[in-house]
C-alpha cells in the first residue's frame, strides 16, 4: 500500500517571502500522480498543482511549483511571493494510475501554513 | 453553483442515533468518493462508486456505515448507532473517468458530524 508523509505539521512564512512544504511517499509503482491540495478553514479542498510521475519536468502553476525527485520519492511544494490568502492546510496526495485503485487519493497528514503580514 | 454539494453541513446527534449525509456530485462526473477527516489529519478513504456501483470499501467502513448511489447521481452515507468516535468531517468528492482523466478529485465542503 502507498503511504504519504508530511513531516512538517506547521509552517509559517512572511508575506511576499518563499516557503517550501515537504512531502515524501512510498510506492512500488513506477507510474502515478502526485498532488498538492489546499484546504482553507471551513472551505472545500481545492487542487493546487499536479505532477505525473512519468514527466521529468517539474510542474508549475503561477506562484506554485514543485520539486519532484522520483528516485528519492520526494515531492515538495514551493510557494513564491506568499500571500495572506495562501494560509491554509496543505495536503500532499498520491494516486495510482491503475484502474483497480479507482482513482482514489492517499493523503498525507497535512501542513498548516500561516502567512504573517 | 456546479460544484460538489453536501448536506447537511453540520449535524449534531446523540450517541446511538442514526445520521444520513447526502452528496450531489458535479453532474457529468461518474465517480463519487467518500472520505473521513478528523481534526488535524488528512482525509481517509471510505468508499467509492462508479456510476451506481460501489466498487471499493475501506476497512474503515464498519458494518454501521452504508453508502448508496441508487441512480448514479447523488449519494448518501448513513451511519447507524453513532458512536463518539464517528465525530469527524465527512467529505464527498467526484471525478470523471472520461478523458481528459487528470486524476483530480473535486471536493465538497464536507459534512461535520458531532456525536455527543
Amino acid at each position: 500500500a502507498q503511504t504519504v508523509t508530511q513531516s512538517q505539521p506547521e509552517m509559517s512564512v512572511q508575506e511576499a517571502e518563499t516557503v517550501t512544504l515537504s512531502c515524501t511517499y512510498d510506492t512500488s509503482e513506477s507510474d502515478y500522480y502526485l498532488f498538492w491540495y489546499k484546504q482553507p478553514p471551513s472551505r472545500q479542498m481545492i487542487l493546487v498543482i499536479r505532477q505525473e510521475a512519468y514527466k521529468q519536468q517539474n510542474a508549475t502553476e503561477n506562484r506554485f511549483s514543485v520539486n519532484f525527485q522520483k528516485a528519492a520519492k520526494s515531492f515538495s511544494l514551493k510557494i513564491s511571493d506568499s500571500q495572506l490568502g495562501d494560509a491554509a492546510m496543505y495536503f500532499c496526495a498520491y494516486r495510482s494510475v491503475k484502474e483497480t485503485s479507482g482513482s482514489r487519493l492517499t493523503f498525507g497528514e497535512g501542513t498548516q501554513l500561516t502567512v504573517n503580514p | 453553483d456546479t460544484g460538489v454539494s453536501q448536506n447537511p453541513r453540520h449535524k449534531i446527534t446523540k450517541r446511538g442515533q442514526n445520521v444520513t449525509f447526502r452528496c450531489d456530485p458535479i453532474s457529468e462526473h461518474n465517480r463519487l468518493y467518500w472520505y473521513r477527516q478528523t481534526l488535524g489529519q488528512g482525509p481517509e478513504f471510505l468508499t467509492y462508486f462508479q456510476n451506481e456501483a460501489q466498487l471499493e470499501k475501506s476497512r474503515l467502513l464498519s458494518d454501521r456505515f452504508s453508502a448508496e448511489r441508487p441512480k448514479g447521481s447523488f449519494s448518501t452515507l448513513e451511519i447507524q448507532r453513532t458512536e463518539q468516535g464517528d465525530s469527524a468531517m465527512y467529505l464527498c468528492a467526484s471525478s470523471s473517468y472520461r478523458s481528459p482523466n487528470t486524476g483530480e478529485l473535486f471536493f465538497g465542503e464536507g459534512s461535520r458530524l458531532t456525536v455527543l
